[in-house]
């Protein structure tokens, strides 16, 4: 079984349109990972933000965190048809070491 | 590029076989964790060792098996292979397996088709 959820499953923009995606989760966190795979390919490491953290930029990328809600979000500005991927949360529990994964949001960025 | 690297790129296999993927880990690295993803959905955790010794298992059988070398490189061995063992398989180092203090980097993966 699977930690987080993403929400929406799919999302296709504009070129120069924000894109936005959220995140669920269960149980409680240490840290909130958000990862992007182009094609089936490895995870490409994007962002982390802590248990004890609200907000965190990085770039064109803006992620929020709420404990209370067990909910993350992830803006990407001004998107570029290169932002076309999968985009995935990941958890890493209180008590274990491994990230859980949610089934990802698809990103379609039209030229 | 991440550093980490995973041979062979793709691989098919017969029902029943067995098959040896490996994975060399980022230079300062000692820790390396596998992941199962099947196609249309997340990761999955299989394992994770750290200085040589299985550190954290997830829901696989036990004919998922590893190792780690001492220069943390590390290998994921599935016998008898099923057909649902069909996935990309995802190695990750990381500087530490404390509690995802630190990010990890994860290799372009091993396309497993068994048929």
């Amino acid at each position: 079984s699977q930690q987080g959820e993403e929400d929406p499953q799919a999302l296709s923009i504009q070129e120069g349109e924000n894109a936005t995606m959220n995140c669920s989760y269960k149980t409680s966190i240490n840290n909130l990972q958000w990862y992007r795979q182009n094609s089936g390919r490895g995870l490409v490491h994007l962002i982390l933000i802590r248990s004890n953290e609200r907000e965190k930029h990085s770039g064109r990328l803006r992620v929020t965190l709420d404990t209370s809600k067990k909910s993350s979000s992830l803006l990407i500005t001004a998107s570029r048809a290169a932002d076309t991927a999968s985009y995935f949360c990941a958890t890493d529990g209180v008590y274990d070491y491994k990230l859980s994964f949610g089934a990802g949001t698809t990103v379609t960025v039209r030229a | 590029e991440t550093g980490v690297t995973q041979s062979p790129t793709h691989l098919i296999k017969t029902r029943g076989q067995q098959v040896t993927l490996r994975c060399s880990s980022q230079s300062g690295h000692n820790t390396v964790s596998w992941y199962q993803q099947a196609l249309g959905q997340g990761p999955q955790f299989i394992f994770q060792y750290y200085r040589e010794e299985e550190n954290g298992r997830g829901n696989f059988p036990p004919r998922f098996s590893g190792l780690q070398f001492p220069n943390y490189s590390s290998e994921l061995n599935v016998n008898a292979l099923e057909l649902d063992d069909s996935a990309l398989y995802l190695c990750a180092s990381s500087f530490s397996p404390d509690r995802g203090r630190y990010e990890q980097y994860f290799g372009p993966g091993t396309r497993l088709t068994v048929t």
